[in-house]
């Protein structure tokens, strides 16, 4: 009864290839998040759409693109991965600013 | 920039013992969330608090929320190896429109059997 879902759960990629990872919302929430986790670190926002509106937060590198097609499914587009986007990748949704419920997560693995 | 402060960042004590996270800022939040997270796994909402000093209780985890809404605090009694983990406190700005969520930088749980 996964509520988010992203696809894959495990994303190995090469050095500059473009990735794109997936997530897919059942709740019909209106805010839909991505977010990167280092190893013990706390989740960084990345960007965020309100519907349809794209909300970049002041440091995310232009590497790292977003696309929200409909209320349900939104993706993470990184154009060329460094070593340095090694991380989980966490997609979560919400009504507003309010509870986020979050995705099990992307390991990406670069190469 | 909402930002929220959590301590301690790392914690490690026996079973059966009780302990207490705190998620302070200088912010006022409208809403006010604690998640834990196990590793290679997305964070899991414990509980959410929205009045000021406002206390729930989740089996043995009390939350409160502070009379002014800009902190609170996790406290765990009797803890149990279960409860290791990665808690994080997040906050919801106030009016309208939606920014993401601020997350503190999270505490680091380990029970020792």
């Amino acid at each position: 009864d996964a509520m988010v879902i992203q696809n894959p759960r495990y994303q190995v990629t090469q050095f500059g290839k473009p990735v794109t990872l997936s997530c897919s919302q059942t709740l019909n929430h209106n805010v839909m998040y991505w977010y990167q986790q280092k190893s013990s670190q706390a989740p960084k926002l990345l960007f965020h759409y309100y519907d349809k509106d794209f909300n970049n937060e002041a440091d995310t590198p232009d590497n790292f693109q977003s696309r929200r097609p409909n209320t349900s499914f939104c993706f993470l587009d990184i154009r060329s991965p460094g070593l340095g986007d090694a991380a989980m990748y966490l997609c979560a949704t919400s009504v507003m600013n309010t509870e986020a419920f979050f995705g099990q997560g992307t390991r990406l693995t670069v190469v | 920039t909402q930002l929220l402060e959590q301590s301690p960042q790392f914690l490690s004590i026996q079973e059966g013992e009780n302990l207490t996270v705190y998620c302070n800022s200088s912010s006022v939040f409208s809403s006010l969330q604690w998640y834990r997270q196990e590793p290679g796994e997305g964070p899991v909402l414990l509980v959410t608090v929205v009045t000021g000093g406002e206390v729930k209780k989740l089996k043995r985890l009390t939350f409160q929320f502070g009379d002014a809404r800009k902190d609170s605090s996790l406290h765990i009694t009797a803890a149990q190896p279960g409860d290791t983990g990665l808690y994080l406190c997040a906050g919801g700005g106030g009016g309208g429109g939606a920014d993401g969520l601020t997350f503190g930088k999270g505490t680091h749980l380990i029970i020792q059997p």
